[in-house]
């Protein structure tokens, strides 16, 4: 079955933690998108890379980190610097360059106490 | 102008009827405009997408509407379903020099099919 996979489905940590959000795809997708979604609100580009070793940041970058060592891997770090993390997180790929379809993990929900 | 202006943020309608959801932008360096449906705690498919050098684009019961001069598209659900029930984003897309697809997503509208 190919597609992409979020881990885990929800997360609990508590204010001032680091948390690393899990996105793996075995689509041979060359380009890897991370999103942000608030109720009522539509997706916000966290980061995105287009190829392994690279990464650019996207419209809300702050607070995040983001690493791309292996082309199916593109684990997300949520650091004690974001000031509000609680929210949906949905990871994405493409085929690559140019590419209009961006395919979706099924998200983890984050929940910071 | 990087935004995208969706509405209505919420819609019933009846079994078998048409459901039209708007979306309004304002960089013309968009050129590619999907739209994207996502079912509760699941991640957006796409459903539907055009590109601005046509004005209608039909796919079974999903028509997307698109006028360039207005900088307006819609999304037109034809015989709808409690299946279709669910939220729909538009969005736009612009490419980076470097060919990165930069998505622009509207808030979205939670869309309830009444049966």
């Amino acid at each position: 079955d190919g597609g992409i996979t979020q881990s885990p489905k929800y997360l609990f940590r508590k204010e001032g933690q680091n948390v690393t959000l899990s996105c793996e795809q075995n689509l041979n997708h060359d380009a890897m998108y991370w999103y942000r979604q608030d109720p009522g609100q539509g997706l916000r580009l966290i980061y995105y890379s287009q190829i392994v070793n690279d990464f650019q940041k996207g419209d809300i970058a702050e607070g995040y980190s983001v690493s791309r060592e292996k082309k199916e891997s593109f684990p997300l770090t949520v650091t004690s610097a974001q000031k509000n993390p609680t929210a949906f997180y949905l990871c994405a790929s493409s085929i690559g360059v140019f590419a209009d379809t961006q395919y979706f993990g099924p998200g983890t929900r984050l929940t910071v106490l | 102008q990087q935004q995208v202006k969706q509405s209505p943020q919420s819609l019933i309608v009846q079994k078998g009827g048409i459901s039209i959801i708007n979306c309004a932008y304002e960089n013309t360096a968009f050129d590619y405009f999907p739209w994207y449906q996502q079912f509760p705690g699941k991640g957006p498919a796409l459903l539907i997408a055009i590109r601005p050098d046509v004005s209608e684009k039909k796919e079974g019961r999903f028509t997307i509407s698109f006028n360039k001069s207005a900088k307006q598209f819609s999304l037109h659900i034809m015989d709808s379903q409690p299946g279709d029930s669910a939220t729909y984003f538009c969005a736009a897309s612009m490419w980076s020099p470097q060919g990165a697809q930069k998505l622009v997503f509207g808030q979205g509208t939670r869309l309830t099919i009444n049966p």
